[in-house]
């Protein structure tokens, strides 16, 4: 079965400081991940994803994320956070096969960017 | 290029009736998904559409159920509404062939009082 666990529902960090967001995932076969971004009252936008490429990706608004399969992690990182940053992140997981497939995602994490 | 239209944003019903959410997926994806995101939780999938059938669902009872129109638009049905399904509903859409991502509506956010 597949799941997702990002740690830390709320991380609060300093304009400009580094922004890691952390996603394991469990996957008996090869995953596709993605990362989303929610603003207040608003759908998910996608800010990366990785589908077995390059196992480090790079997304909008300078994120990006490493694919470690020994670590089971794919955890989101921007080197300058930005007020405009902040919002809430989802992690998500998904694999494709024969057309069945289905975005299983984690419970979030709320960003909040201090000045 | 529009992408993912849902309608209405926002609905008031009370428990016990049924409802209606509707959604337009963006161009070219054929493949609708609905998700459920209750307040401060991660969206939780319901249902996915393909070719008016369908083909996975989540761990949802049966009074939620869907449709999807030879144009891939989509509805989501809800009937005998419980308090317990207020919650911001999204709509996904996709191409079947290839994990290239979903693309989300802005979401319908029902309140059952």
């Amino acid at each position: 079965a597949q799941s997702v666990t990002q740690l830390g529902s709320h991380v609060s960090v300093s304009e400009g400081a580094l922004v890691l967001l952390r996603c394991n995932y469990s996957s008996s076969v090869p995953p596709y991940l993605f990362w989303y971004v929610q603003y207040p009252n608003q759908g998910l936008q996608l800010l990366l994803k990785y589908t077995s490429a390059a196992t480090l990706v790079k997304g909008i608004n300078g994120f990006e994320a490493e694919f470690k399969k020994s670590e089971t992690s794919f955890h989101l990182t921007k080197p300058s956070a930005h007020m405009s940053d902040a919002a809430e992140y989802f992690c998500a997981v998904s694999f494709f096969s024969g057309g069945y497939n289905k975005l299983i995602f984690g419970a979030g994490t709320r960003l909040a960017v201090h000045p | 290029d529009a992408g993912v239209t849902q309608s209405p944003t926002h609905l008031i019903k009370t428990r016990g009736q049924q409802v209606t959410l509707r959604c337009s997926p963006k161009s070219g994806h054929d493949t609708v998904s609905w998700y459920q995101q209750a307040l401060g939780q991660g969206p939780q999938f319901i249902f996915q559409y393909y070719e008016e059938e369908e083909r996975q669902r989540g761990n949802f009872p049966d009074r939620f159920s869907g449709h999807q129109f030879p144009n891939y638009s989509s509805e989501l049905n809800v009937n005998a509404l419980l308090l317990g399904d207020s919650a911001l509903y999204l709509c996904a859409s996709s191409l079947d062939q290839g994990p290239g991502g979903y693309t989300f509506g802005s979401g319908t956010r029902l309140t059952v009082v």
